[in-house]
């Protein structure tokens, strides 16, 4: 079976830094990914990390440890516009075409 | 840019209906995936489809069907819509080497 844990809401103030954790377990691994998806809009894709290690893009960066079934989603110099839900989601090799499970997602709100 | 194509944002039906969701992809993706979202459940897997004509059940199939005639469409049917379908649905596809997937702005179905 599989499992994606992550939190439910976070909160923090524009500026800051948040780090957005996911954890998992699934039948095999083939990739974790980051979506980001304001309200009422489709996902978007922000990351993708296969390799342990640290993966950065401009503001964001995402971290995977295999071994620990573990990611975060680092959020720096947050602006208002980053709220929004951040889903993680897992790609299982074992059931079929690229398919990917994801987390119940992670609603982040930036305040002033 | 990948252009995932859903027919409706909004839609309301009533209980007992057949309901045709459209799904259409301009990038020649081989997959697409049928999503239904809802509040604290995340994205779970209806349907998805590796190619013209083939279909996989996903995690929560029951009372949908899938039909894929084109490569560039993938249409989601509910053959009698009942209230406990009424979900935020999002299509998505994705190439057999492209990593991520790309999703349709969903279509928000209401079942009365």
């Amino acid at each position: 079976g599989q499992n994606i844990d992550q939190p439910t809401e976070m909160t923090a103030t524009e500026g800051a830094i948040v780090q957005i954790n996911c954890t998992y377990q699934t039948s095999g691994f083939n990739g974790l990914f980051w979506y980001q998806q304001h309200a009422g809009e489709a996902p978007t894709f922000l990351s993708y990390n296969v390799l342990d290690g640290l993966e950065e893009k401009g503001r964001f960066s995402s971290f995977l440890s295999r071994s620990k079934g573990y990611s975060y989603l680092l959020l720096k110099e947050l602006q208002m516009k980053d709220s929004a839900s951040y889903l993680c989601a897992v790609r299982d090799p074992l059931t079929g075409a690229n398919n990917l499970f994801f987390g119940t997602g992670t609603r982040l709100t930036v305040i002033p | 840019d990948v252009k995932v194509t859903q027919s409706s944002r909004y839609l309301v039906k009533r209980t007992g209906e057949k309901v045709f969701l459209e799904c259409v992809q301009d990038m020649d993706h081989e997959n697409m995936f049928w999503y239904r979202q809802d509040p604290g459940l995340g994205l779970r897997l209806i349907y998805f489809s590796y190619d013209v004509k083939m279909k996989e059940k996903g995690d929560i199939p029951e009372g949908y069907s899938v039909s894929r005639e084109k490569k560039e469409r993938f249409s989601l049917i509910l053959e009698s819509a009942s209230t406990n379908q009424t979900s935020m649905y999002l299509c998505a596809s994705t190439s057999q080497i492209n990593e991520k997937l790309f999703f349709g702005s969903g279509t928000q179905l209401s079942v009365l």
